[in-house]
C-alpha cells in the first residue's frame, strides 16, 4: 500500500467532469515541460510536453496550457475518469536537467 | 518484455551498511538517469549517463557512486547507508540527453534505512 506523499496537494473531482491540475515552475529560461503521471506504486508515465514557444497544446482528452508571464502551466483532463486517479508532477526542462514540481494528487470519486 | 527493470524492489536495510541497486533498460537507449523520489512525492534527478559517461551529477553525496558498465545497465551503489537515504529510487532511460527524448521510468526501489 502506500503511506507516503499524504501531504501532497489534492484535487478531488467527480468521475466525468473536467480537471485542472496547476503548476508553477520556477525558471523563465526553461524551454520544454512536461506533465508526468505516477500512479501508485509505478514510476513516472510521460503525458504530454509543450515548448516555450507554444502556449497550448492538446492531446487525447488532455490539454496542457502554458503561461510564461506568470511562470505557470496547467494540465486539464477532459471527462476525468476513475484510472486517471494518480499523482500528477509537471517538469520543466533547463539545460539538459529535469526539475519537477511538488505533484498533485487527483482522486476520481465515483 | 519490460522496458526500464529495477532490482530490487524493495531494499530494507540497516545504518551503515553498504547496497546497491540495478538498473536495466532493453530499449537500446543511450542515457540512463537516477531519480530520487522522498516521502513528500518531491522527485529529484541525482545522475544521469550517456553511452556510460557520466553527464549529469547533481548535489548528491559521494556515498552514492553510479556505475555504468554497458549503455543498457546503470547501476547505484550506497556506502554508509543513512536514515535520510530512505526513499524510492527510480531509474529512467531515453533515447538520447536531448530533453525532447521522452524518459521511461522503471517502476522503482523502495529503499528503508533502520
Amino acid at each position: 500500500g502506500e503511506s507516503v506523499g499524504l501531504h501532497l496537494p489534492t484535487l478531488s473531482v467527480q468521475e466525468g467532469d473536467n480537471s485542472i491540475i496547476n503548476c508553477a515552475y520556477s525558471n523563465s529560461a526553461s524551454d520544454y515541460f512536461i506533465w508526468y503521471k505516477q500512479e501508485s506504486g509505478k514510476g513516472p508515465q510521460f503525458i504530454i510536453d509543450i515548448r516555450s514557444n507554444m502556449d497550448k497544446r492538446q492531446g487525447q482528452r488532455v490539454t496542457v496550457l502554458l503561461n510564461k508571464t506568470v511562470k505557470h502551466l496547467s494540465l486539464q483532463i477532459a471527462a476525468t475518469q476513475p484510472g486517471d486517479s494518480a499523482v500528477y508532477f509537471c517538469a520543466e526542462i533547463n539545460a539538459y536537467k529535469y526539475i519537477f514540481g511538488t505533484g498533485t494528487r487527483l482522486k476520481v470519486l465515483a | 518484455d519490460t522496458a526500464v527493470s529495477q532490482t530490487p524492489k524493495y531494499l530494507v536495510t540497516q545504518m551503515g551498511n553498504d547496497k546497491s541497486i540495478k538498473c536495466e533498460q532493453n530499449l537500446g537507449h543511450d542515457t540512463m538517469y537516477w531519480y530520487k523520489q522522498d516521502s513528500k512525492k518531491f522527485l529529484k534527478i541525482m545522475f544521469s549517463y550517456n553511452n556510460k559517461e557520466l553527464i549529469i551529477n547533481e548535489t548528491v553525496p559521494n556515498r552514492f557512486s553510479p556505475k555504468s558498465p554497458d549503455k543498457a545497465h546503470l547501476n547505484l551503489h550506497i556506502n554508509s547507508l543513512e536514515l535520510g537515504d530512505s526513499a524510492v529510487y527510480f531509474c529512467a532511460s531515453s533515447q538520447s540527453r536531448l530533453p525532447l527524448d521522452e524518459q521511461f521510468f522503471g517502476p522503482g526501489t523502495r529503499l528503508t534505512v533502520l
